[in-house]
């Protein structure tokens, strides 16, 4: 069945440096969404990417797409404490099929 | 504006024993969806609603049935509850399509023992 697979499960940084996250996909993809959920919390939804090779950045985010629509990551620069939780993206094949990933979650130290 | 509203937020079964999970959603958004989590899997699809009068499995609907009562209200029910359906669940919302990100609810913790 369709899988979409996040690396790395888990991930710890300082305060201040660079986190990645990325995205594969079996199949083809119609678009991708990039979620984050706060421990104790419910995701939410930060960002869409529809088009191929696609860039978009919000404030320290950047969240790209491959040319293939089969992968994408999501980079954070200079983390910050408010930056700690789980980032999920989650691929669309279509109207109401979204697959999620397993996640990244990610620990800022101080 | 409450968004996506769940009840109850936390909820003890014993094996065997029934439930209803409420979901309410004020944003009128045509679709709307339940998902279940569980550690290192990620959120799956359990039943979906694309429109109101219509439900569709997701990826793991088995011990589950869905009601979509309305345009607002999304409910699961577990018939029979099982220590498997020991979970987080979600209910989500969206305007529907594929244009559009999900609201989520703030969750029901629901163990099963």
């Amino acid at each position: 069945g369709q899988q979409v697979m996040q690396i790395p499960q888990y991930q710890h940084v300082q305060e201040g440096e660079d986190f990645t996250t990325y995205c594969n996909s079996s199949t083809t993809l119609s678009n991708i969404q990039w979620y984050k959920q706060r421990p104790g919390g419910h995701p939410v939804f930060l960002i869409q990417l529809v088009k191929s090779g696609e860039v978009k950045k919000q404030k320290r985010l950047t969240f790209q797409f491959g040319e293939a629509k089969k992968n994408s990551s999501l980079h954070i620069t200079a983390t910050q404490t408010t930056d700690v939780g789980t980032y999920f993206c989650a691929g669309n094949l279509g109207a109401n099929n979204l697959f999620f990933g397993t996640g990244t979650r990610l620990t800022v130290i101080p | 504006n409450a968004g996506v509203t769940q009840t109850p937020k936390f909820q003890v079964l014993k094996t065997g024993q029934s439930m209803t999970l409420q979901c309410a959603q004020d944003m009128n958004h045509n679709s709307m969806y339940w998902y279940r989590q569980d550690p290192g899997m990620g959120l799956r699809l359990i039943y979906y609603s694309a429109s109101e009068g219509t439900t569709d499995k997701g990826e793991v609907p088995n011990g589950y049935n869905v009601s979509r009562l309305n345009k607002r209200e999304f409910s699961l029910r577990l018939e029979s509850a099982a220590p498997s359906q020991t979970s987080v669940y979600f209910c989500a919302s969206s305007e529907g399509g594929t244009g559009y990100g999900y609201t989520f609810g703030s969750g029901t913790r629901l163990t099963v023992v």
